[in-house]
């Protein structure tokens, strides 16, 4: 079946460090990719998102670039704040699947300090 | 615009008890979904409405879990009786979806947080 898997966290990193936080995918087709983002105490928020491969997903600094040869969509961002601090999911959705349905990594914790 | 409402936000409960969450989407979303989150792990999809109409019950557990969406528009997911591994936040979903445009963004609630003891 269908999965997503990310790295382990949490990923703690020093303000206007390079974030990077991998995530593989696997699945028949061609899935959609995203990136959620949960704030403590929120629900989670789309990020970014690809449809196609090489398809470059982009807010808010983050970047994330959809590789069909890797099955990769790793989220990128340059320089992080401490408003960055928070966990980070990976999902597809198979068009042909259910419609809409998603398919999350576990999430990757990220704590940015000062 | 208001987001997705979800109460209560804590529940703690022994086990056997019955249990209730409620949401309300957003104003206007055709498709609302239910979804379980373990500690530590991704969100898991337990059902899909299309209006009322429930149109992917597959990972619900039908022994203890049910769920209505009168109107199409509010819902509720039940739990009786609760098991300690019903421990998990409850996330509430919606989203608009126009035929021939694919499905809409998901939009999440902020998840109620139950506690089986």
């Amino acid at each position: 079946g269908d999965s997503v898997t990310q790295m382990e966290g949490p990923v703690t990193l020093s303000e206007e460090a390079f974030l990077t936080i991998n995530c593989t995918y696997t699945a028949t087709g061609y899935p959609s990719l995203f990136w959620y983002v949960q704030y403590p105490g929120e629900g989670l928020q789309l990020l970014l998102k690809a449809t196609k491969a090489d398809d470059k997903g982009s807010n808010k600094g983050f970047e994330a670039t959809y590789r069909k040869e890797t099955t990769s969509f790793h989220l990128e961002k340059g320089s992080v704040q401490v408003s960055d601090s928070a966990v980070y999911f990976c999902a597809l959705r198979r068009v042909a699947d259910s419609w809409g349905k998603l398919q999350f990594g576990a999430g990757t914790q990220v704590v940015v300090t000062p | 615009e208001a987001g997705v409402v979800q109460s209560p936000r804590y529940k703690i409960i022994e086990k056997k008890q019955p249990v209730a969450f409620w949401c309300n989407p957003i104003s206007g979303h055709n498709t609302l979904y239910w979804y379980r989150q373990n500690l530590g792990q991704g969100p898991e999809l337990l059902i899909r409405y299309e209006n009322e109409e429930a149109v992917d019950d597959s990972q619900l557990p039908k022994d203890r879990f049910s769920a209505e969406r009168l109107k199409g528009v509010d819902s509720t997911l039940k739990i009786q009786p609760a098991e300690l591994g019903d421990s998990a936040v409850y996330l509430c979903a919606s989203s608009l979806d126009r035929i021939g445009q694919g499905a809409g963004e998901q939009y999440f609630g902020p998840g109620t947080r139950l506690t089986v003891t």
